[in-house]
């Protein structure tokens, strides 16, 4: 089965530095991967995802993810971090069975 | 949120209680899903149905219930039998295109007394 990690619970950065949330993935078979963002008490919100070519996928909100296939992850980037991106970072993969599976999530906190 | 709608947004059940959280989506989408959030867990798959008036089982249906009587509208039912069912329940949605990527509801936080 199909499962997504994502190592860090807490990921602190400074306004105006970059910043990377990480994920790797376990999938038999070619990897379908997304991210989505929580703000406090909302549903999640999609911002990018990875199909099928370029390894460097860029999404909503200026954020950017690089799929690496030998090293099994997909991480999250932003070049220059803002205070509003402060939030719950899903990293999610899905398979051909069409099952969706979510990381446990990453907070963000990005201080002035 | 797009255009998937939860209603309540807040609820407060007593135990031994039966609840019904609400999903309607206007995106024509024939798939639905009901996922519940825990802190630190991430979302677990509660119930899903690709089309109407069928629906799976997910990774943790025991004590829920859920009906897919119209393309717009996917219920969950949160039973008594169902022990620990404070948590924030999320309804998404997603066309029949694989591998789209699911669109969310607002979510409803559930919280037994």
């Amino acid at each position: 089965a199909q499962s997504v990690a994502q190592p860090e619970d807490q990921v602190n950065v400074a306004e105006g530095n970059p910043l990377t949330v990480k994920c790797t993935y376990s999938v038999s078979g070619n990897p379908y991967l997304f991210w989505y963002v929580q703000y406090p008490n909302r549903g999640l919100q999609f911002l990018l995802k990875y199909i099928t070519g370029d390894n460097l996928v860029k999404g909503s909100y200026g954020f950017e993810a690089e799929f690496n296939k030998s090293q099994t992850s997909f991480h999250l980037k932003k070049p220059s971090a803002l205070v509003s991106d402060s939030a719950l970072y899903f990293c999610a993969v899905r398979d051909m069975n069409d099952d969706m599976r979510f990381g446990a999530g990453t907070r963000l906190t990005v201080k002035p | 949120d797009g255009g998937i709608t939860q209603s309540p947004k807040y609820l407060f059940r007593k135990e031994g209680q039966n609840v019904t959280l609400s999903c309607e989506q206007n995106l024509n989408h024939d798939a639905m899903y009901w996922y519940r959030q825990d802190p630190g867990q991430g979302l677990r798959l509660i119930y899903y149905s690709q089309i109407v008036n069928d629906f799976q089982k997910g990774d943790i249906a025991e004590g829920y219930s859920v009906s897919r009587e119209k393309k717009e509208s996917f219920p969950l039912t949160v039973t008594s039998a169902q022990k620990n069912p404070t948590a924030f329940y999320l309804c998404a949605s997603n066309s029949g295109r694989f591998p789209n990527e699911q669109f969310f509801g607002p979510g409803t936080r559930l919280t037994v007394l």
